[in-house]
């Protein structure tokens, strides 16, 4: 059975930073390009990191680009994201997910306020 | 960076009926076009990838079409449990993008 499993959310103050990780089991996560995908609360789907499964090919949505990092460990079969400044405008759900939408995490909130 | 018009952004429907909803991109996408269906507070669901290909596991009710700049989601006949949001993605290029979401509700 696949799982993916967010962890790392919480309340932040502007200008703060979260580390957000993201564990799989089930499936080779080794051989997947792996996204960060976040939705702020009542809005739509928004693409932010992307990185291949070798962590040489990294891509960044120009919103974060700068302040986020995506990173993974492959003999922990884990993702990470690293949330530096952060803005009120971050407040989202993050998800992560498998190359090609096959595998989600259930997401994990992040809310940035004073 | 590709921008991804998907409409329309809200659509009445009853059980039974047949529902379209288009994505057009940008530029030019190749098959490069996934649809997901998202109901409240839960991730997103594969339905279509490759603009065309059937996710392993989704009714085929469901079916996507196009190349290029369009792209079609088509339920051929609502069930009840069709009724949530659904968005198109495309992955051809960096930033990926999203359409706008679709709403789909009971009539």
């Amino acid at each position: 059975e696949v799982q993916v499993v967010e962890s790392g959310g919480g309340l932040v103050k502007p200008g703060g930073s979260l580390r957000l990780s993201c564990v799989v089991s089930g499936f080779t996560f080794s051989s997947y390009s792996m996204n960060w995908v976040r939705q702020a609360p009542g809005k739509g789907l928004e693409w932010v990191s992307s990185i291949n499964s070798g962590s040489d090919y990294i891509n960044y949505a120009d919103s974060v680009k700068g302040r986020f990092t995506i990173s993974r460990d492959n003999a922990k079969n884990a993702l990470y994201l690293q949330m530096n400044s952060l803005r009120a405008e971050d407040t989202a759900v993050y998800y992560c997910a498998s190359a090609g939408g096959d595998y989600w995490g259930q997401g994990t909130l992040v809310t940035v306020s004073s | 960076a590709t921008q991804m018009t998907q409409s329309p952004s809200s659509l009445s429907a009853s059980v039974g009926d047949r529902v379209t909803i288009t994505c057009r991109a940008s530029q030019d996408i190749r098959n490069d076009l996934g649809w997901y269906q998202q109901k409240p507070g839960k991730a997103p669901k594969l339905l279509i990838y490759a603009a065309s290909r059937l996710q392993r596991g989704v009714p085929s009710r469901f079916s996507g079409s196009g190349s290029g700049t369009d792209f079609t989601l088509t339920i051929s006949s609502l069930q009840p449990e069709d009724f949530a949001t659904y968005y198109c993605l495309q992955d051809n290029n960096y930033p990926y993008t999203f359409g706008q979401g679709t709403k789909l509700v009971i009539k």
